[in-house]
């Protein structure tokens, strides 16, 4: 897993609460991505960054905030939690701008109720 | 836009037979097709990718896959299927050119190999 790690593994929460999600590497990767996994719909891309406090929306970032304050750590933050964000959520990084491969972390399954 | 496709919610095959994974995509200029692996409780394995040249690459754990410019699928094979194959598969395509990189992927396709 490119020394990939993700915590919490799993975690139930209720409506409302603020949550936050850690991804940790150790490859000195320069992208970071966070992705959900839901079925039907594959994985799609909240949010990524390519460097230190450089982020971007992805394709359904509304409700989800990210920052990356060292190389190694990105977070990913769900505001205020919503049923629908029930969801396994996959960090993956990318060594650099001439590399293509993304490597993925093991995921959190995140429960709101 | 950029979207990849996989047909197949399911595909069965027996031990030893040859599979075939199917994936088709629409991207605005050349693509970069990928395929990973997902195994029960696990995050995504990067099976290969095609970014030019031959049309056959070769990846990891046996597998390979055509790129058909022409018909514009990407599709995923194997000549003789393992039970340990069994997995959830999925293709991807590279969003653009500029170096972020940003990876679409199919629904994704779950592999059963019967004993």
């Amino acid at each position: 897993d490119a020394g990939i790690t993700q915590s919490p593994r799993h975690k139930v929460t209720e409506t409302g609460t603020p949550v936050t999600l850690r991804c940790h590497q150790t490859e000195n990767h320069r992208y970071m991505y966070w992705y959900r996994q839901d079925p039907g719909h594959g994985l799609r891309l909240i949010h990524y960054s390519y460097g230190v406090k450089d982020t971007d929306k992805g394709e359904v970032s509304d409700g989800y905030s990210v920052s990356r304050s060292k190389t190694e750590d990105f977070l990913l933050t769900l505001e205020s939690a919503t049923s629908s964000q029930t969801s396994v959520y996959f960090c993956a990084t990318r060594q650099g701008l001439s590399t293509d491969t993304q490597y993925f972390g093991p995921g959190t399954r995140l429960t709101v109720l | 836009a950029q979207s990849v496709a996989q047909p197949e919610d399911q595909v069965n095959v027996a031990e030893g037979n040859p599979l075939t994974v199917k994936c088709t995509y629409s991207v605005s200029g050349n693509p970069y097709l990928f395929w990973y692996v997902q195994y029960p409780n696990r995050g995504l394995q990067f099976l290969l990718k095609y970014i030019t040249g031959d049309n056959l690459v070769k990846g990891s754990y046996g597998f390979e896959a055509e790129f058909n410019k022409s018909q514009t699928s990407f599709h995923l094979k194997k000549p003789s299927a393992l039970v340990s194959d069994s997995a959830l598969y999925f293709c991807a395509v590279r969003a653009d050119q500029t170096g972020a990189n940003n990876l679409f992927f199919g629904t994704g396709t779950r592999l059963t190999v019967i004993p």
